[in-house]
């Protein structure tokens, strides 16, 4: 039982290239988040999922874009990469709203 | 507009002693309350989750909080510390409301140190 995968590992970009991170889960859960983890500052919602064909914006959606096709998978996108996103990007995925996330090792980005 | 507060960056504590993360909240309603924690390189692990019903709840690892109502807390507990204990320790919470909103939010995160 893989969980949340979460691909690439690391990655480094130049200011302007676009990129995608990705994020598959083999639980069937409806719910799915992206976080960006930045030091002092916790975890803030970037864009979150309530199932197939459903996104919303979380707390700092600026720059990114999210679909959500399938069940299992739920993308980020970078639109023009910026050094401000430079940062620990994790995916989270729950049954139900209550029931606890299951997060991902996280995607280290860093941009030049 | 939901927060979460976790006063202190770090809490040292030496092994066998009892340790508090603290951590309180604002909701306009009721909350869904949670605690995880992340070990280097890892993503976030969940602890424990406060949802309704009695206000001490007991978690993974030996931890607990109590949900205290009038001082919107819900911190975290443990009577003996254990060095494995040293990580990083994050409350989040979410408003208790059926509608399709999903926002968790996360406080910034308290590192908690057990020495020898």
């Amino acid at each position: 039982n893989a969980g949340v995968t979460q691909t690439p590992k690391f990655q480094v970009l130049k200011t302007g290239q676009s990129m995608t991170l990705q994020c598959a889960q083999d639980m069937n859960h409806e719910y799915m988040s992206w976080y960006r983890q930045d030091p002092g500052m916790g975890l803030r919602l970037i864009h979150y999922s309530v199932g197939a064909g459903i996104t919303d914006q979380g707390e700092v959606p600026n720059g990114y874009n999210v679909s959500r096709s399938t069940t299992e998978d739920f993308p980020l996108r970078l639109l023009s990469a910026a050094p401000s996103q430079t940062s620990v990007y994790f995916c989270a995925s729950s049954y139900k709203v209550d029931q606890p996330q299951h997060f991902g090792d996280g995607t280290r980005l860093s941009i030049l | 507009a939901q927060s979460v507060a976790q006063p202190e960056d770090q809490v040292n504590v030496a092994e066998g002693n009892p340790l508090t993360v603290k951590c309180t909240y604002s909701v306009s309603g009721n909350p869904y309350l949670f605690w995880y924690v992340q070990y280097p390189n890892r993503g976030l692990q969940f602890l424990l989750k406060y949802i309704t019903g009695d206000n001490l709840v007991k978690g993974s690892y030996g931890f607990e909080a109590e949900f205290n109502k009038s001082q919107t807390s819900f911190h975290l507990t443990t009577p003996s510390a254990l060095v494995s204990d040293s990580a990083l320790y994050f409350c989040a919470v979410r408003e208790a409301r059926v509608d399709s909103s999903y926002k968790l939010i996360f406080g910034s995160g308290t590192r908690l140190l057990v020495r020898p």
